[in-house]
This record gives C-alpha cells, structure tokens and sequence, in this order.
C-alpha cells in the first residue's frame, strides 16, 4: 500500500480534450506534489501545492494547472491535450515542505490519441 | 538548472553479482541526494538518502551509496543482487538553495538480474 491514492489508474483522452487527475495524500501529509513521467525518462517535477496555493512550479505551460483541498487532496487539470502529453502521473505527499520524507503513489496512466 | 545523469539505461547482471550504478549532478551547492526504486507495477519507493555527515549512507535491501562531493557523484551499490531487485532505480537531488523540497531525477537504470 502506498499509502497516496491516485485516481484513475488509466485513462485515454483525444487531443483538445481536458483531463483531470485526482490525489489523496498520505494520512499526516500536507503537501502534494505533481510529476510527469514520459516513457524513457525520469520524473518531471510540475509543481507543488501546500495550505491549498501553488507553492513552485516547474517548467510546464499553463494548460497544467492544480488544485489543493482543505483536507489536503489534490487535482491536476491539463487543458487542450496533446499526443506529448502521454505519460504516467505521480503524486506525491510530504509533510511540511522539508521534510523530504516523500510518499509516491502509483500514478495515473494518460495517454492521448 | 540542475540536471542529474545515470550512466547506464540498462543493466543486466546475473544473481550474486555484484552491482554499481553511477549518478552524477551538475548543482555545486548543497545538495540532499536519493535513490528511489520503482519494481514492475509499482510505487516509487525511497532506497535511501543522503543529507549530511557519513557519504557513505546505507538503505533498505542491502543497497548502499557513497557521496563524493569533489566528483558530484553518488553511486548506487550493492555486494550481491537478487532476482528481486529487477526494477528502475532512479537517482534523484534536491537543490538546498531553493527553498523547496522539489526533485530532480534522473532518466533512470533499467536493472535486469537473471536467476
């Protein structure tokens, strides 16, 4: 058990579509954040959300936004997809934001057609 | 930017051999460093870390790594492999300057370990 939940598992969207991906972080974590993993490649840090507000962000463009809830659960929107956008999606939980003790889940697998 | 580097793509090593997996960084400041392992279908999980004190840091299954500040490096070890530890490994690092605790991975280590 990861002990962070991701949902859904898997999910096929066509280009121009929006998706969104939800999170719910470890019991006692108060900070999420987003990965990108493509095929081949390591994660991609996307950003970060911490008492419900963007906290950093990595280099995605705007059609990657998030949202954090009071119970500390988190959603990624991507807008206007594309064939790039095709990757596993990684949440993952702290608490506080130094700790480094990061939980990972098992990530939501998009793929665009 | 930081960037990290693992040498290797893909490893095939039979059991009992042993096993070394080279990461390097680019940051030159003060760095926390990590190694995750993803096994087939699963979570990343943390094989261990590195924040301060010992380079030589040891973690779960046997696997260790040492820190050598002067090369930017921080290798990933272990005596003996077993079937088990088939997986990814990837070698991670957070920049201490930046305020947060955000990663930058590597593009990860395919190890294959034949009985």
């Amino acid at each position: 058990d990861a002990g962070v939940t991701q949902s859904p598992t898997h999910l096929i969207k066509t280009r121009g579509q929006q998706v969104t991906l939800r999170c719910s972080p470890k019991s006692g974590h108060d900070t999420v954040s987003w990965y990108q993993q493509a095929l081949g490649q390591g994660p991609q840090f996307i950003f970060q959300y911490y008492e419900e507000e963007e906290r950093q962000r990595g280099n995605f463009p705007d059609r990657f936004s998030g949202h954090q809830f009071p119970n500390y659960s988190s959603e990624l929107n991507v807008n206007a997809l594309l064939l790039g956008d095709s990757a596993l999606y990684l949440c993952a939980s702290s608490f506080l934001d130094r700790d480094h003790g990061y939980t990972f889940g098992s990530g939501t697998r998009l793929t665009v057609v | 930017a930081q960037s990290v580097s693992q040498h290797n793509h893909h490893v095939i090593l039979s059991e009992a051999a042993s096993l070394e997996l080279g990461c390097n960084y680019s940051y030159g400041g003060t760095v926390n460093l990590f190694w995750y392992v993803q096994y087939p279908g699963q979570h990343l999980q943390l094989l261990l870390k590195y924040f301060s004190g010992d380079p030589l840091v040891k973690g779960i299954k046997g696997f260790e790594a040492e820190f050598i500040k002067s090369k930017f490096s921080f290798n990933l070890r272990k005596p003996s492999v077993q079937w088990s530890d088939t997986a990814e490994y990837f070698c991670a690092v957070n920049d201490m300057n930046s305020g947060y605790s955000t990663l930058t991975f590597g593009k990860g280590t395919m190890l294959l370990v034949s009985p």
